[in-house]
């Protein structure tokens, strides 16, 4: 069975850091391209982050770039997103999501976790 | 980057109705259209890829058309753990795109 389970969301002050990490079991990690989605309070789905199968190539939205970084260790098993100079804007559940590139369609995620950006 | 617009944001039906969501891309997405439902608190769930594809597991009441600009997503008959919100999301170009989504009520 696969599973994406997130962790290290939580409360962070404006300004602050949180690192996301993504578990994953139950196939092949290393030979899936992983993405970051995330979703504010009562609002829709948005991608943040993505990385290649050996984590050679990422490439980040606008909103984020210089700010977030993704990441991966192929022999964990683990996806990785570091959250830098938060701010607002930036409160949302955070979703993990396998990308089926022969489909175009994300066909597994993580239950999310949320990162909330407060004083 | 790639607008996708869903109509209507909202529809109220009553179990057993049929429900039709649209999604329109703003540019020819061919058939690079999948469709995902979610419930409250939960993570998305795809439903159907390239535009008609249905996922395994996914109940045949849901069916999707289309292609290059103008998308359904169709529930023939609607049961009551079908109430949620559906996106669509289109993967032809980079980067991905999601509609605003299409919440799914109670009548």
């Amino acid at each position: 069975e696969v599973q994406l389970v997130e962790s290290g969301g939580g409360l962070v002050q404006p300004g602050g850091s949180l690192r996301l990490s993504c578990a994953a079991s139950g196939f092949p990690f290393s030979s899936y391209w992983m993405y970051w989605v995330r979703q504010a309070p009562g609002k829709g789905l948005v991608w943040v982050s993505r990385i290649n199968t050996d984590g050679s190539a990422t490439s980040d939205a606008d909103s984020v770039k210089g700010r977030f970084t993704i990441s991966r260790d192929n022999a964990k098993n683990t996806l990785y997103l570091q959250l830098n100079s938060l701010t607002a804007e930036d409160t949302a559940v955070y979703y993990c999501a396998r990308f089926q590139t022969t489909v175009g369609a994300f066909d597994n995620w993580g239950q999310g976790t949320l990162v909330t950006v407060s004083s | 980057d790639i607008q996708m617009t869903q109509s209507p944001s909202s529809v109220s039906a009553s179990v057993g109705d049929r429900v039709t969501i649209t999604c329109r891309a703003s540019q020819g997405i061919s058939s690079w259209l999948a469709w995902y439902q979610q419930q409250p608190g939960k993570a998305p769930k795809l439903l159907i890829y390239a535009a008609s594809s249905l996922q395994s597991g996914v109940p045949s009441r849901f069916s999707g058309s289309g292609s290059e600009t103008d998308f359904t997503l169709t529930i023939s008959s609607l049961q009551p753990e079908d109430f949620a919100t559906y996106y669509c999301q289109q993967s032809n170009a980079f980067p991905t795109t999601f509609g605003g989504g299409t919440k799914v009520e109670i009548k």
